[in-house]
């Protein structure tokens, strides 16, 4: 079974509109970290930010915010008012121990965002 | 500074060859990570080493190497290179071992095997 699902495989919008990517994820951890992480079209990935398991604040960050709710096991990034500059792939990813007995970060498969003018 | 650096940029590779993508970090960070991304796959974990001299096998670690002499370097070794090992590989590190910590990401070397 999938760890991180990200469902929303590419997203179209205009400028100035907001946008909600979606990240649900699978563990049977009680302590685990969540990720965003953004690739522009040039290619690196950029971190956005780490949440852990027992901080359920939401978080903002200029447009950005992030909603933690652990009853759905969802983390879902929310980009407002758009702009061009936003469009990349968008990546969530959970670090768990899991049964291995160390920690590996697990990526959702990204979504796309392509923002137009 | 220059965090972390990844050698080539891009490579295209004949089938059975060997070859080393290289990874330098200065963060004197004591993790570092070696990912593939393949499209609609996203990021999978290859190797990875929690701390200088030791390393640890990921989710697909198949046909890949890796050695960690020291705290800055952390090359990833094809013995012979196949056509399904076409990829982007990204380098990453984090300042402690293991997933909990923020990983910081290189630029990637983007592999072509023929």
């Amino acid at each position: 079974a999938q760890k991180v699902t990200q469902a929303q495989t590419e997203i179209s919008v205009v400028e100035k509109e907001d946008v909600t990517l979606d990240c649900v994820y699978e563990t049977r951890d009680t302590t685990y970290y969540l990720f965003w992480y953004k690739q522009p079209p040039s290619g690196e990935l950029v971190f956005l930010i780490r949440r852990n398991s027992f901080d359920e604040q939401n978080e903002i960050s200029g447009r950005y915010s992030w909603n933690f709710q652990k009853s759905t096991s969802s983390f879902n990034f929310t980009i407002t008012a758009s702009q061009v500059v936003d469009s990349a792939v968008y990546f969530c990813a959970l670090s768990e121990t899991g049964d291995s007995g160390y920690s590996t970060l697990t990526f959702g498969k990204g979504t796309m965002l392509l923002v137009s003018p | 500074i220059a965090g972390i650096t990844q050698a080539p940029t891009s490579q295209i590779l004949a089938a059975g060859r060997r070859m080393t993508l290289r990874c330098t970090q200065d963060m004197r960070h004591n993790a570092m990570y070696w990912y593939r991304q393949d499209l609609g796959l996203g990021l999978r974990l290859i190797h990875y080493s929690n701390t200088a001299g030791t390393t640890g096998k990921g989710e697909v670690p198949d046909g890949y190497s890796v050695s960690r002499a020291n705290t800055d370097d952390f090359p990833l070794t094809l013995a012979s290179a196949v056509p399904s090992q076409t990829s982007v590989y990204f380098c990453a590190s984090s300042d402690s071992p293991g997933g909990f910590d923020t990983q910081y990401f290189g630029p990637g070397t983007r592999l072509t095997v023929l």
